[in-house]
Formats: structure tokens, sequence, C-alpha cells
């Protein structure tokens, strides 16, 4: 089965740098991939999505790369804020039959400080 | 975006009891549905796939007499944990996608927090 590492479990950053985190996989190879935020005790929202034969993203402070050879995916937060802190999923999405399903990782808890 | 909401927000049951969980789309029709279970600090795990009005798809090692998928409207979807037990304690959480969807359209509900004594 998919196995999806993200890598760290918390990183801790100052307000103002940017944030990189990290998602890697193996055993699959996913149609596409998403970035989320989870608060806790929510839900988790959608942030970005990269397909399979894109290699960079961005929106407004956020961008996402996507290297299908590395099986790998770089989330970045720029001009971090403290209102950013919170645990950013990677997701891996599948492709036919499976087209929908989503794929989690453990996530990376994101502190920004002031 | 769209809105998913699920009730009850959280619930406390004995061991030996179901509990079932909503998952609604507020203002769209979802012909999927997906119930994922996470533990504190793990990841989401996908549970099953949901399509209206036909049976659940569920993920191996989730056993589907345990947990019950009903999905007999295009808004409103159930999970039942039948015979609940301490170690089916955990914060479930549903996601739709509708009729027009792209693939990357997966509205997420806020979650439900059950724990079994």
């Amino acid at each position: 089965s998919q196995k999806i590492e993200q890598n760290s479990e918390a990183l801790n950053i100052q307000e103002g740098k940017t944030a990189t985190l990290t998602c890697n996989y193996t055993n699959y190879s996913p149609a596409y991939l998403q970035w989320y935020r989870q608060d806790p005790g929510r839900g988790p929202v959608f942030l970005l999505l990269i397909r399979e034969n894109e290699k960079e993203k961005r929106k407004e402070r956020l961008k996402v790369t996507f290297d299908t050879t590395l099986k790998q995916s770089l989330f970045h937060i720029t001009a971090s804020q403290p209102a950013d802190s919170a645990t950013y999923l990677c997701a891996l999405g599948g492709r036919g039959s499976t087209l929908g399903r989503l794929y989690f990782g453990r996530g990376t808890q994101l502190t920004v400080w002031p | 975006g769209a809105v998913v909401s699920q009730h009850p927000s959280w619930v406390i049951c004995k061991s030996g009891t179901s509990v079932k969980i909503e998952c609604r789309s507020l203002d769209f029709q979802a012909t999927t549905m997906f119930w994922y279970r996470q533990f504190p600090k793990q990841s989401l795990m996908l549970m099953a796939t949901s399509n209206e009005g036909s049976k659940a798809t569920y993920e191996q090692g989730v056993e589907k007499d345990k947990f019950l998928i009903n999905h007999a409207s295009l808004t409103l979807s159930t999970l039942t944990v039948t015979s609940a037990h301490p170690e089916d304690s955990s914060f479930y959480i549903c996601s739709a996608r509708g009729w027009e969807a792209s693939y990357n359209e997966q509205f997420f509900g806020p979650g439900t927090r059950l724990t079994v004594l």
C-alpha cells in the first residue's frame, strides 16, 4: 500500500520567514497531490492542488512543487505569519477506479512565532 | 466554497452501543461521499467511498459490518459504528464531491469526535 511521509512532525519558524514542508511518498503513482490545512478539532481545508504533469503551482503566499521522479512535493509559505500556525497535510489523489480518493500523510505542525 | 456539515460534532457512548453520524452537503448535491478516521497526531485514514444509491466501497482492513454506511440521498450519508468499543474512539470526518466536480473538488466536514467509554 502507499506510504506517505511528511518531513517532520513539527516545524517552528520566525514570522516573516519562509516555511518549507516536505511530502515524500512510495508505492504509489498519484494522479495529483493536494495540500490541506487542519486546525485542532477541525476538518481539513483545501489549499492547493498540483497534477502529475505540473511542476509548480502558486497561490498568493503559497507555492507547491511536485517531482514525480523523486516522488516528492514541497510546500512553501512565504512571509509567514502567526496565523499560519496549523497542521499541514499532504494528500495523494487516486486515478481511474480510485478517482477522488485521497490518501493523507500524518501532517507537519507549523508554529510561526512573532 | 460548498459547505458540508456533520452531526453530532461530538458524542460519548457506552461500550456495546451503536452510534450514527450524519454527513450533509448543504448547498450542493453530493454524488460521492468519503469517510475518514483520524487518531490523535495521526493521518486521516480513508475508510470508505460512498456513492449515492449504491453500496459503499471499503478500504482494506475496514470492517464493513462494523462501520455501516448509507448514502440514500444526494445530500446525506450516514456512518453507523455498531457495537462500539473504546478502540473505536476517534475523530470521524466526511467529505463530499458534487455532480460537476472536477477531481479536486472535495469538501470536508468539521468532523465528529466519538468517545466510547
